[in-house]
């Protein structure tokens, strides 16, 4: 089946340092992918939506500078958390709709983030 | 390994029946277990499950956890035509999130 990667799996960093997180689809294209957060027992947080070849559309809420998303190719977003504190410590997870008509979401293992 | 496994992988019923979809899992350090309804592109929280036993319940879908087996139910009952979507699984470990590859329900008219 499809497969999303997440790189790093595991990040630790200084407060006001950034960070970069990949999501990766590695046997599909994904013209379109998501990427979450998710706090310790609480729900996944729809971020925003990544676009290969345009701007990513952020939820309300979300600081489009503070977290900054490319969509480089039709298999790589990333995700840069900029000037990280630590409340952005958290799990981020991204995913990627596969190209049955079924769209079935494919979720990356996410990236757990701790800023010191 | 950690690893979730939902099923069926596919269920289709008529509307009014009632459904029951199943997570299995094994994980390092269990902290919680997630249903999710996913329809387009963000999947809708449903149920958090932390404690053996205890059903949660909300209108017609309810999820009990059984911590000594390791799995989970979500039950849909008189089942409608808008609770066709995937059912998503997730389990929070203390490092590690891990999903099921989801029941795909179909309710027909």
């Amino acid at each position: 089946g499809a497969v999303v990667s997440q790189h790093p799996s595991w990040v630790i960093c200084k407060s006001g340092t950034s960070v970069k997180i990949e999501c990766r689809s590695l046997d599909f294209q994904a013209t379109t992918m998501f990427w979450y957060r998710q706090f310790p027992k609480q729900s996944l947080m729809l971020m925003a939506t990544s676009n290969e070849g345009s701007k990513a559309t952020y939820e309300q809420g979300v600081e489009k500078d503070k977290f900054l998303i490319n969509h480089a190719s039709l298999t790589l977003s990333t995700l840069t958390v900029t000037s990280a504190h630590p409340e952005d410590s958290s799990f981020y997870i991204c995913s990627a709709p596969g190209m049955s008509a079924v769209k079935t979401q494919y979720f990356g293992p996410g990236t757990r983030l701790t800023v010191l | 390994e950690d690893k979730v496994v939902q099923s069926p992988l596919s269920l289709v019923v008529h509307e009014g029946d009632t459904v029951t979809l199943n997570c299995s899992y094994e994980v390092t350090n269990f902290r919680s277990l997630l249903w999710y309804k996913q329809e387009k592109k963000a999947p809708t929280f449903l149920f958090m499950l932390t404690s053996s036993g205890i059903e949660k319940k909300s209108g017609r879908l309810s999820s009990i956890l059984d911590k000594k087996e390791l799995f989970s139910i979500l039950n849909i009952t008189a089942t409608q035509t808008g609770d066709s979507a995937i059912y998503l699984c997730q389990i929070q470990g203390a490092q590690k999130l891990v999903f099921g590859q989801g029941t795909r329900l179909t309710i027909n008219p």
